[in-house]
């Protein structure tokens, strides 16, 4: 079954630095590659996906990138803020499979201090 | 309605106690999923149904048993747990087929569950 590996595990950074978070994924069927933010006590929120079709894709401060030749995309987090701070999860799915199975990563704490 | 939404918001059962988790959408997704969430971890799949019909069991213990009555409407019946079972249970649903941008998984806020 598909596999994923996050890092780092918490990654702490001042207000208007970047972040980057990185996975690798062992599944070469995977084809659908989306990050959760995760905010205490709430439920898990699609902040950006990308497919396997497109190597970059951004929005606002966010951008992502996937690398399929060595099965690995990462997060970008541009100009932080407060707000940012929470848990990001990465995972990995193929579409079209039975389900559409999402495999998370481990996650990644960010804490944006001011 | 884009909302998927989860009752009751927290849940405390004894060992012998059976109780019911729900979850319902009414976005017109007909793949509906459970997670397990134990703190500081992702989510973990528990179970898959497609167009009302279950298609993924992730080896879950049969104290744990889901139901999709309706295609709005997801169960968990839970029976004979144990304290490690104390978790987070997260719904998700999403439109199938999957095409274009319809990939992603809508959560709700999730149960929040003690087993005493």
């Amino acid at each position: 079954g598909e596999n994923v590996e996050q890092h780092p595990s918490t990654l702490s950074v001042q207000e208007g630095d970047s972040a980057v978070i990185k996975c690798t994924y062992s599944d070469s069927a995977s084809n659908y590659f989306p990050w959760y933010k995760q905010e205490l006590g709430k439920r898990p929120q699609l902040i950006i996906d990308i497919r396997s079709n497109v190597g970059e894709k951004k929005d606002q401060r966010i951008a992502v990138t996937l690398n399929k030749t060595a099965k690995h995309f990462s997060l970008h987090i541009t100009e932080t803020q407060p707000e940012d701070s929470a848990v990001y999860f990465c995972a990995a799915s193929s579409i079209g499979a039975a389900g559409n199975k999402l495999t998370f990563g481990g996650g990644t704490r960010v804490l944006v201090k001011p | 309605d884009t909302e998927v939404t989860q009752t009751p918001k927290h849940l405390v059962m004894g060992m012998t106690n059976k109780k019911s988790l729900k979850c319902e959408q009414h976005m017109g997704h007909r793949a509906m999923y459970w997670y397990k969430q134990k703190a500081k971890k992702p989510p973990e799949l528990m179970f898959v149904y497609s167009y009302e019909k279950l298609s993924i069991n992730e080896s879950v213990p049969s104290r744990f048993s889901p139901e999709c009555p309706n295609s709005s409407l997801l169960n968990l019946h839970l029976h004979a747990l144990q304290p490690e079972d104390s978790a987070l249970y997260l719904c998700a649903s999403r439109q199938v087929p999957s095409s274009g941008r319809y990939n992603e998984q809508f959560f709700g806020p999730g149960t929040r569950l003690t087993v005493l």
